[in-house]
């Protein structure tokens, strides 16, 4: 186990309909990283949220966003659902500084009808 | 951006026989790379992981290499046991990323008796 927890494990939600998923991460870490991962492919980067501040963004756009808590806690917020949205959604937390292991969590598995 | 490329796709081994997954990258910046082993329904596991200068790093059946001229590195697992079933990815970190990790495509790893 690493430490690092999310909710919730599934999710279905309607196209157009909003969610939020949450993270918390592993005791002794500052840095939360939000990826999404598509049946059978690896994990895509969302964004990263060090110290309640996004430092760094992949190619996803606005709709998808993300806080980041003074406990070092996370949410990723998806607006106007598509069907396209329908995958597992990771959460890793890390030390920042670059070169140090990220720990995943078991993930939220959305599927959007 | 950086690319990853992880192959194969599906291996297949006999338990006791060893099992070799390649990738390769595309940004020489890239000084980080870790492997994740994902079971079914969790989230990726950090298995073991190599920093630019080292050349190769071993824990127990576990083996990584890495040739930084040629740009790829291996993950070699020795004596395979049926718990090795899994999907294995490889990833790989910009210099100064700060986690944020680009992905392989996975290799789907069957050890059979």
């Amino acid at each position: 186990e690493t430490g690092v927890t999310q909710s919730p494990t599934h999710l279905i939600k309607t196209r157009g309909q909003q969610v939020t998923l949450r993270c918390s991460s592993q005791s002794g870490h500052n840095t939360v990283s939000w990826y999404q991962q598509a049946l059978g492919q690896g994990p895509q980067f969302i964004f990263q949220y060090y110290r309640e501040e996004e430092n760094g963004r992949g190619n996803f756009p606005p709709r998808f966003s993300g806080l980041q808590f003074p406990n070092y806690s996370s949410e990723l917020n998806v607006n106007a659902l598509e069907l396209d949205d329908s995958a597992l959604y990771l959460c890793a937390s890390s030390s920042k500084g670059g070169n140090t292991e990220a720990f995943f969590g078991q993930g939220t598995r959305l599927t959007v009808v | 951006g950086e690319n990853v490329e992880q192959h194969p796709s599906t291996l297949s081994v006999q338990e006791g026989d060893s099992a070799v997954i390649k990738c390769t990258y595309s940004d020489s910046a890239s000084n980080y790379f870790p492997w994740y082993k994902q079971e079914l329904g969790k989230g990726p596991q950090l298995i073991i992981d190599i920093r630019s200068n080292v050349g190769e790093k071993k824990d127990q059946r576990i083996a990584v290499t890495l040739n930084k001229t040629a740009k790829h590195f291996s993950l070699h697992i020795t004596e395979t046991q049926p718990e090795d079933s899994a999907v294995y990815f490889c990833a790989a970190e910009v210099t100064g990323g700060g986690n944020k990790l680009t992905f392989g495509t996975g290799t789907q790893l069957k050890v059979e008796l």
